[in-house]
């Protein structure tokens, strides 16, 4: 089955600094990939949606200078959190859909900023 | 617009059986849904797509009623490990953007 792989799982980083979080469709080609934001007892709520080799498509309310998606392959997407806030600590989850293959969500980043 | 689940949250017993709704307020092309344990990304169940069918594997299924934009998840004879957060998500069309549901917690005691 297709498998996605999100990572780090779980990072600290001080208030301030930028934050990288890769996530990769491993045995399928992802043409578009989504990101998800969850803050505790909530809904998974969607940030942006980047289709390969174009500009991501940002939600209304999400800052894309703050929150800079890249989508340059069809295997991999790269959401970056910069200058990140306590207010930023929340559970980011990707999802990958490819043809034939519906969406395939990774395992998730918990990211703290202190 | 986020599609509302009812109940927000139920508590039952080992072998009781629950209903879960998806609601929304706009037509649908397919509803997936979800269960998410505490900590950990959510896992597929199954997708619905219209045409109101219905499907199930094991003693979970799931109704798809595009007239009324519902879906109901059917879970009969709980067991401890259908404990967790329940979301349906919502296509409005083929491989577009699936929207998340407000999500229904189910406990499941011994």
């Amino acid at each position: 089955g297709a498998v996605v792989s999100q990572h780090p799982s779980r990072v600290i980083c001080k208030s301030g600094t930028s934050v990288k979080i890769e996530c990769r469709s491993l045995d399928f080609q992802a043409t578009t990939m989504f990101w998800y934001r969850q803050f505790p007892k909530q809904s998974l709520m969607l940030m942006a949606t980047s289709n390969e080799g174009s500009k991501a498509t940002y939600e209304q309310g999400v800052e894309k200078d703050k929150f800079l998606i890249n989508h340059a392959s069809l295997t991999l997407s790269t959401l970056t959190v910069t200058s990140a806030h306590p207010e930023d600590s929340s559970f980011y989850i990707c999802s990958a859909s490819g043809a034939g293959y519906g969406y395939t969500f990774g395992s998730g980043t918990r990211l703290t900023v202190v | 617009q986020q599609p509302v689940q009812s109940p927000q949250a139920v508590i039952l017993r080992e072998g009781e059986d629950a209903v879960i709704n998806c609601s929304s307020s706009k037509a649908l092309y397919s509803v997936h849904w979800y269960r998410q344990k505490h900590g950990e990304a959510p896992v597929f169940l199954m997708i619905l797509l219209k045409g109101g069918e219905q499907k199930g594997h094991d003693k979970i299924s799931a109704s798809f009623n595009e007239k009324k934009q519902q879906s109901s998840l059917y879970l009969t004879a709980s067991q401890l490990s259908y404990s967790g957060t329940y979301f349906c998500g919502t296509e409005r069309g083929g491989n577009e953007k699936l929207t998340f549901g407000t999500g229904t917690r189910l406990t499941i005691i011994p």
